[in-house]
C-alpha cells in the first residue's frame, strides 16, 4: 500500500517568513495529493490539492508542487500569519473517487510574533 | 456546497457497549463515504471505505467485525463500534466522496469523539 512521510514535525517561523513542508510517498500510482490545516478538536479543512498532471498550483500565500518523478511534494506558504498556527497534513490516493486517503503524520506548524 | 454531518459529536460509553456514529452528507449524495480514526497528536488513519448499497472494504488489521459499517443510502453511512473497550477511544471522522469528484476531493464531517470507559 501507500506510504506517505512527511517532513518536519514542527516548524517554527517568525511571523511574515515563508514556511515549507515537505512529503513523499511510495505509490507510482498515486495522482491526487491533498493538504489539510487541522486545528485541535476540529475536521480537516483542504487548503490545495494538485492532481498529477501539473507541476504547481498557487492560490493567494499558499502554493503546492509535485516531482512525480522524485515522488515528493511541498506545501509553501508565504508571508505567514498568526492564525496559519495549526497541523498540516500531506495525503495521497489514486483518486477517481474510490480510493481513501493516506496521509503523512503532520506538522505542527507555529508562527511566533 | 458539499457538507458532510456528523452524530454524536461525542459519547462517553461504559466498555462492553456499542455505539453507532452517523454520517450524512447534506446536500450531495455520495458514492462513496470513507471512515477515519485518529488518536491524540497522531495522524488521520483510514479504517474502511464504504460504498452504497454493497460491503464495506476494511484497511488491513481493522477488525470488521468491530467495526460494523452500513451504508444503506447515498446520503448516510453507520459506523457501530461493537463491544467497545477503552482502546477504542478515539475521534472517528467519516469523509464523503461525490460522483462528481473525479480526482478524489473528500469532504470530512466534524468528527465524533469517542471515550470508552
Amino acid at each position: 500500500g501507500e506510504n506517505v512521510e512527511q517532513h518536519p514535525s514542527t516548524l517554527s517561523v517568525q511571523e511574515g517568513d515563508s514556511a515549507v513542508i515537505k512529503c513523499t510517498y511510495s505509490d507510482s500510482a498515486s495522482n491526487y495529493f491533498p493538504w489539510y490545516k487541522q486545528e485541535l478538536g476540529k475536521r480537516p479543512q483542504l487548503i490545495i490539492d494538485i492532481r498529477s498532471n501539473v507541476g504547481e498550483k498557487k492560490d493567494q500565500r499558499i502554493a503546492v508542487t509535485l516531482n512525480k518523478t522524485a515522488k515528493h511534494f511541498s506545501l509553501h506558504i508565504t508571508e505567514t500569519q498568526p492564525e496559519d498556527s495549526a497541523v498540516y497534513f500531506c495525503a495521497a490516493s489514486r483518486g477517481g473517487g474510490a480510493d481513501g486517503l493516506t496521509f503523512g503524520k503532520g506538522t505542527h506548524l507555529i508562527i511566533q510574533p | 456546497g458539499a457538507v458532510v454531518s456528523q452524530h454524536p459529536s461525542w459519547v462517553i460509553c461504559k466498555s462492553g457497549t456499542s455505539v453507532k456514529i452517523e454520517c450524512r452528507s447534506l446536500d450531495f449524495q455520495a458514492t462513496t463515504m470513507f471512515w477515519y480514526r485518529q488518536f491524540p497528536k497522531q495522524s488521520l488513519m483510514l479504517m474502511a471505505t464504504s460504498n452504497e448499497g454493497s460491503k464495506a472494504t476494511y484497511e488491513q488489521g481493522v477488525e470488521k467485525d468491530k467495526f460494523l459499517i452500513n451504508h444503506a443510502s447515498l446520503t448516510l453511512s453507520t459506523l457501530t463500534v461493537t463491544s467497545a473497550h477503552p482502546e477504542d477511544s478515539s475521534f472517528y471522522i467519516c469523509s464523503a466522496c461525490s460522483g462528481r469528484a473525479l480526482w478524489g476531493e473528500q469532504f470530512f464531517g466534524p468528527g465524533t469523539r469517542l471515550t470508552v470507559l
